[in-house]
């Protein structure tokens, strides 16, 4: 199957910093990523749609101002996570699907982020 | 809310066949069905798929009735390493704009 990757694998970082998370297509172009986040022993819930070259679409209660999403290009998308706070502390997976597949999203092995 | 309903939990033993339905009466003309795999601290990985009657790869089978309204994952003579948490889903939203949701997924533990 296609393959995604992310980075870093886990992050460790003060209270009131901001953080980027990158999730790349390694062997397709992504015109559409999504982003997770999931905590212990919880299902994944996903945050937002992002688009290539346009906005990202958010979730229902996602704050668009403290999860920036850039997709700039066509393998690679980042989550920033603003004014990180301990409660942001989650493990957060990104996942796309190749063009001309059955809808099939691929995901990437995620982040560990804990906010101290 | 997701359009999937899974048991939330199963326990087997080691060599037996495990069997896990999901339920998605709303699905689309559309929607395939997929399964996935959570082991803890990774991203779910990829199992199966099918959008009608059954499908079969080197892992596991997926059965699907006329009405699609169900399906079925069989895991054949489950080892301790497939303890794991599966998810069953479809799609929502029209090809091109389409997402996930997930719901509960359901928690398997193999056991000795």
């Amino acid at each position: 199957g296609a393959v995604v990757s992310q980075h870093p694998s886990r992050v460790i970082c003060k209270s009131g910093t901001s953080v980027k998370i990158e999730c790349r297509s390694l062997d397709f172009q992504a015109t559409t990523m999504f982003w997770y986040r999931q905590f212990p022993k919880q299902s994944l819930m996903l945050m937002a749609t992002s688009n290539e070259g346009s906005k990202a679409t958010y979730e229902q209660g996602v704050e668009k101002d403290k999860f920036l999403i850039n997709h700039a290009s066509l393998t690679l998308s980042t989550l920033t996570v603003t004014s990180a706070h301990p409660e942001d502390s989650s493990f957060y997976i990104c996942s796309s699907d190749p063009p001309g597949d059955t809808d099939t999203q691929y995901f990437g092995p995620g982040t560990r982020l804990t906010v101290l | 809310l997701a359009k999937t309903t899974q048991p939330i939990s199963m326990d087997s033993y080691e060599g037996q066949e495990v069997n896990i339905t999901c339920s998605h009466n709303n699905i689309a003309t559309n929607d395939y069905i997929t399964w996935y795999q959570q082991f803890p601290s990774q991203g779910p990985r990829f199992i199966i798929q099918g959008y009608k009657t059954k499908v079969t790869n080197e892992v596991a089978s997926l059965f699907i009735p006329a009405d699609r309204k169900s399906s079925t994952l069989s895991l054949p003579r489950v080892s301790l390493s497939d303890t794991a948490v599966y998810y069953c889903l479809v799609g929502e939203g029209t090809s091109g704009t389409y997402k996930y949701i997930f719901g509960t997924g359901t928690r398997l533990k193999v056991l000795a």
